[in-house]
Formats: structure tokens, sequence, C-alpha cells
């Protein structure tokens, strides 16, 4: 069966300082991964996807990006935190387009970034 | 640009009520899919129901249950009889069929709140 690790689960860091979140996904090949946040009390917003290794797309330009250097591992970074960033990141996978149960994202247990 | 909105941002009940939850949307894609996920305490998303726009049939798991009505671009859902485990926030989703790496889009969110 398929599990998606993500870490670490919780993240104090004071402002300008370095980030980086990781995931990986077991059980399965070349899905697609995303990285989405979710701001105290917001609904959830998509930031990055990648459909395969080094391929990703931004969906909101930010201080953050995000790398894929390998199939099933997902990394969330950023050179400088702002107190912007606080909030809760999840990472999440699906199978690729066209493949039975496309389109359904599976989510891991989340980090929650604090930003001082 | 897709959207979708969940006008009720908390909704509290007394367990045994039953509760529900409005989602609506707007697409220019002919074909899509429709999600509700929970959120419990913990935070991690949990994938309750996927609809395709093409099947308007109700659909009924336990005490779920979901209402698609294409002509008014909804997709509701129904907790019978809650329980105090049901308390959480729920999202509603949408995703093209063939949208490009098969991204979701969230609404806000509905906490519910099941008192004993």
């Amino acid at each position: 069966s398929q599990t998606i690790h993500q870490w670490p689960a919780t993240l104090v860091q004071p402002v300008g300082s370095p980030l980086s979140l990781e995931c990986t996904v077991e059980g399965t090949s070349n899905p697609n991964l995303y990285w989405y946040r979710q701001a105290a009390g917001r609904g959830l917003q998509l930031l990055f996807y990648s459909v395969g290794i080094g391929q990703i797309s931004s969906e909101v330009p930010q201080n953050l990006s995000a790398s894929r250097p390998q199939d099933r591992q997902f990394i969330l970074s950023s050179k400088k935190l702002l107190l912007s960033d606080s909030g809760f990141y999840l990472c999440a996978w699906s199978v690729p387009a066209g493949k039975p149960g496309a389109n359904v994202l599976t989510f891991g247990a989340g980090s929650r970034l604090t930003v001082l | 640009a897709q959207k979708v909105t969940q006008a009720q941002t908390e909704i509290s009940v007394v367990e045994k009520e039953d509760v529900t939850l409005d989602c609506v949307y707007e697409t220019r894609d002919t074909t899509y899919y429709l999600f509700w996920y929970k959120q419990p305490p913990s935070g991690e998303l949990v994938f309750l129901i996927r609809r395709n726009s093409f099947d308007e049939q109700n659909e009924i798991s336990g005490r779920y249950s979901w209402n698609f009505q294409k002509s008014t671009s909804s997709f509701n859902f129904t907790i019978t009889a809650s329980q105090v485990v049901d308390s959480a926030v729920y999202f509603c989703a949408l995703s093209g069929l063939k949208a490009a790496g098969n991204k979701l889009t969230f609404g806000g969110g509905t906490r519910v709140l099941v008192k004993p």
C-alpha cells in the first residue's frame, strides 16, 4: 500500500532563517506531488505541483521554492523566511493523469510552521 | 478560472442532529470532478468522496450523503445523526478532468462542531 511521510511535524523558525520541508511517498512510482499551504483559519492554497523529477510548476509567486530530486521526494524550501510564511503545509500525492484514481489526492500529516 | 465557495464558515449542532454543508462551484470545464475532504483536529486531510460531473446520482455512505445538482452548480454534503467524532473542518474541492497536474481547487472550508 502507498504511504506518504512528511517532516518535520512542527517547526519554529526566526524571520530570515532558511526552511526545508521534506515529503516522501512509498509504494507507488511516478506520482504527481503537491505542496499546499493552509493559513490559520483559512482554506488550502496550492503552492507547487510536480508531474515528474525536476518538473515543478509554481502556482503562487512567493518566497518559497520546491524541488523534486527523486521520483518520490518533494522538498519545499525558502532561503529567508517571512512572518507571512507561517502556516500549515501539506504535501499530497496522486496517481498520474489517465490512471485509475487520478485526481484523488492523498495528504500527508502536515507540517506546522511558525515564523517568529 | 475555477472557484469553490463554502458560504458556511462554522456550524454548531448538538449530537444526533443532521447537518448539511453547502458547496457551490464555478468552472468552465465541461467535465470535472468534485470532492469532499475531512480535516479532523489532527490536521491531516481525509478523502471522503469523488464525484464525476457526468454522474448526478446522489450517493449515500453510512451517515454521509451527497447531493449533486449540476443545474445549480452545487455539491452539498449531509451528515445524518451527527456524532462528536464528526467535529472537523470539511472542504469541498473541484478539479477539471484534464486539469494540468490533476490540481484541486479547494473551498474555504466549513468547521463543524458537534456538541454532546
